[in-house]
């Protein structure tokens, strides 16, 4: 079966720097997505990386390594705002989007 | 500005009163997703369109349908809402199905189960 493993739930300071990790097996892979949700709200994009790596935008940084199956998105210089929740997907092969459950950011003054 | 509009924002509908969700799209995508979401698990894909070709997953309850009547519109359809139905629907498109296409999400339509 296909999976995608994300931490429930993490806790960081305002100021700080957190990562948030997911592994994924699928069946092929042809991309990875981070969103960003919050409570209540659809999901909105914040980066795709399909080659092994790591993408930088802003404050936000995504990696990937395909051989190991693993991505993670870094945030620095945490504020309040980045309180949500975070969710990795995987483009399989067939090219559906395969997604985690989410990573629930909490952000503390 | 481009953009997946959903209404309405809050449904309250009874146990077995159908129900229909609508999504609206300025962007000209040729892909449209109906996604079932509860709280803090991943979004649940039901169906998508391809333009007109309809995809329905394996699992989607068949008390789900959808309607795409044109390129900007698309609608979910309960036949007969259950308590296990209530959950926030997610409408997304996207450009084209393959490998780098970001999916365009609405703000979704809260449903809740009477």
């Amino acid at each position: 079966g296909q999976n995608i493993d994300q931490p429930t739930e993490m806790t960081a300071t305002e100021g700080a720097i957190v990562q948030i990790n997911c592994t994924y097996q699928t069946s092929g892979f042809n991309g990875l997505f981070w969103y960003q949700q919050h409570a209540g709200e659809a999901p909105t994009f914040l980066s795709y990386n399909v080659l092994d790596g790591l993408e930088e935008k802003g404050r936000f940084s995504s990696f990937l390594s395909r051989s190991k199956g693993y991505s993670y998105l870094l945030l620095k210089e945490l504020q309040m705002k980045d309180s949500a929740s975070y969710l990795c997907a995987v483009v399989d092969s067939n090219y559906q989007l395969i997604w985690g459950a989410g990573t629930k950011l909490i952000i503390k003054p | 500005d481009a953009m997946v509009i959903q209404n309405p924002r809050y449904q309250v509908t009874q146990f077995g009163k159908p129900v229909t969700l609508s999504c609206s799209q300025t962007l000209n995508h040729n892909v449209m997703y109906w996604y079932q979401q509860k709280s803090s698990q991943a979004p649940k894909l039901l169906f998508h369109y391809y333009d007109k070709d309809f995809n329905n997953e394996a699992d989607t309850p068949d008390n789900f349908q959808s309607r795409r009547p044109n390129t900007s519109f698309c609608f979910l359809d309960i036949r007969s809402p259950g308590l296990g139905d209530a959950a926030m629907y997610l409408c997304a498109t996207s450009r084209d199905r393959d490998s780098y296409n970001e999916q365009f999400f609405g703000p979704g339509t809260r449903l809740t189960v009477l």
